[in-house]
C-alpha cells in the first residue's frame, strides 16, 4: 500500500459544486501539503500544515480550504468549483531533519470542472 | 520571495549523448532536491543535496549543488530512452512559519533513439 494515499484519484464535477479531496498517510510525518499542477507547469503550493493545530496558506489559496483532522489526514475542499480549478492535485508529507526535508507525494487526484 | 528557475524547460536529445539541466534560485539556501515525474504520475525523489559542494550520483544521473552561486546541476550521461520524463528541482527556503520547498517549472526531457 502507498504511504500517502489520495482519494478520489479522478473526479469530474460541475461548476458550483463543492468538492473534497482527501489525503491520508502512514509515514508518521507531522507536515502535510497540498499542491496543484497544471499541464506543462510546475507545482504551486495551496496550503500546508506543520501539525494538527497549524494551517498555513500557500501561494494560491483563494477558492480552497483545508482541514487537518488528525496527524495522518489532511483534506482539501473547493467550496464552489470553477473550470480554472481543473488540475492535478498532489498531497505530500515531510519530516524535516538533518537528512533533509524532502517531500513524499501521493499518486495525485485529477479534477475536471465542467 | 524565493524564486527557482530551471533551464532548459524542454530538452530533446539523442540516446548516448550527455547534457546538463540547470537550476538557479534567488535566495540563500543550502538544501535542494531533485524529482522525476513520468506523464500523469506522481513525483519521485531522485536526489537530496544538503550542503555546498554536495554531489550525488545514481546511474546515468549526477546532481551537484553550489550554494554560493545558488545553482544546482543535473547531469545526464549517455542518455537512454528510459530517462524521458520531467525533472523538477525544489529549493528549501526558510519562512516565518518554517521551512518549505519552492519548485522550478520543470524540464521536460525526451530521449530519442
Amino acid at each position: 500500500d502507498a504511504d500517502v494515499t489520495q482519494t478520489p484519484r479522478n473526479r469530474i464535477t460541475k461548476t458550483g459544486k463543492r468538492i473534497m479531496l482527501e489525503c491520508s498517510q502512514t509515514k508518521g510525518h507531522d507536515r502535510m501539503y497540498w499542491y496543484r499542477q497544471d499541464p506543462g507547469l510546475g507545482l504551486q503550493l495551496i496550503y500546508y500544515s506543520f501539525d494538527v493545530k497549524d494551517i498555513n496558506k500557500g501561494e494560491i489559496s483563494d477558492g480552497y480550504s483545508v482541514s487537518r483532522q488528525a496527524q495522518a489526514k489532511f483534506s482539501l475542499s473547493l467550496e464552489s468549483a470553477i473550470p480554472n480549478q481543473t488540475a492535478l492535485y498532489f498531497c505530500a508529507t515531510s519530516d524535516p531533519g538533518p537528512k533533509g526535508g524532502e517531500l513524499f507525494f501521493g499518486e495525485g487526484s485529477r479534477l475536471t470542472v465542467l | 520571495e524565493l524564486k527557482v528557475e530551471q533551464n532548459p524547460l524542454f530538452l530533446s536529445m539523442q540516446e548516448g549523448k550527455n547534457y546538463t539541466i540547470y537550476c538557479n534560485y534567488s535566495t540563500t539556501s543550502d538544501r535542494l532536491y531533485w524529482y522525476r515525474q513520468d506523464p500523469g504520475k506522481s513525483l519521485e525523489s531522485l536526489f537530496v543535496l544538503l550542503s555546498n559542494g554536495a554531489v550525488k550520483q545514481e546511474g546515468r544521473l549526477m546532481a551537484s549543488l553550489d550554494t554560493k552561486a545558488r545553482l544546482s546541476t543535473l547531469h545526464i550521461t549517455a542518455a537512454v530512452h528510459d530517462l524521458s520524463a520531467t525533472y523538477f528541482c525544489a529549493v528549501e527556503g526558510i519562512e516565518t512559519s518554517g521551512s518549505r520547498l519552492t519548485f522550478g517549472e520543470g524540464t521536460q526531457l525526451t530521449v530519442n533513439p
